[in-house]
């Protein structure tokens, strides 16, 4: 069935470097990319997203990109921040079942 | 605008009991999701509604738990007999319609703790 791996499934970097989080998936048709981070006992919230039509989007730290031939998208932080620690989700838009796939999520840890 | 709302946002329950889990959506949004999180997993699909309907329900772990929703608004999400197992927080999101359709807003999660 339909499948989203995310890779790796825990991040330490020190702050001020980049922090990169990659993310398969397996549906050809799907179309929508985005990622929600989790902070600890908090809810997943939208941070950034990504349609088939686009190969890149960034909004000031973060960015995205998508290769729909490899069904490859990735996350880029740079100068990581402390209050860039949380969980990220990646997820797939699956047309077909109208519903998003997420991946298992990386544990990203910013060192002061 | 007010975001999703789920209620409890805490429930200690001893097994064999049932528990009801509220939802309320983001006025006008159609599309409906709940999912479950275990501590430091990842996000399990339960079931998701389009308007009251259900049209899939493929990630209901078993019989014991079953979902409503009425109005095209509310949601309740009722899980019979509970089972230590079913200890997670149980998170709803919404969705508008139209092109706008895949982006969920998540609820702050119901923690359950079955004892």
């Amino acid at each position: 069935g339909e499948n989203v791996e995310q890779h790796p499934s825990t991040l330490s970097v020190q702050e001020g470097d980049s922090a990169v989080i990659k993310c398969t998936y397996s549906d050809s048709a799907s179309n929508y990319f985005p990622w929600y981070k989790q902070e600890l006992g908090k809810r997943p919230q939208l941070i950034i997203d990504i349609r088939s039509n686009v190969g890149e989007k960034k909004d000031q730290r973060i960015a995205v990109t998508l290769n729909k031939t490899a069904k490859h998208f990735s996350l880029h932080i740079t100068e990581t921040q402390p209050e860039d620690s949380a969980v990220y989700f990646c997820a797939a838009w699956v047309t077909s079942y109208d519903k998003v796939i997420f991946g298992p999520g990386t544990s990203l840890s910013v060192i002061p | 605008g007010a975001g999703v709302s789920q209620s409890p946002s805490n429930k200690v329950t001893e097994k064999g009991k049932d528990v009801e889990l509220r939802c309320d959506p983001i006025s006008g949004h159609t599309a409906l999701y709940w999912y479950r999180q275990s501590l430091g997993q990842g996000l399990e699909f339960l079931i998701y509604f389009q308007g009251n309907s259900a049209p899939d329900k493929s990630g209901l772990p078993s019989d014991r738990f079953s979902a409503e929703r009425t109005g095209g608004s509310v949601s309740t999400l009722t899980i019979q007999r509970t089972q230590q197992e079913d200890s997670a927080v149980y998170l709803c999101a919404s969705a508008p319609t139209g092109t706008l359709r895949e982006t969920q807003y998540f609820g702050p999660g119901t923690r359950l703790l079955v004892l």
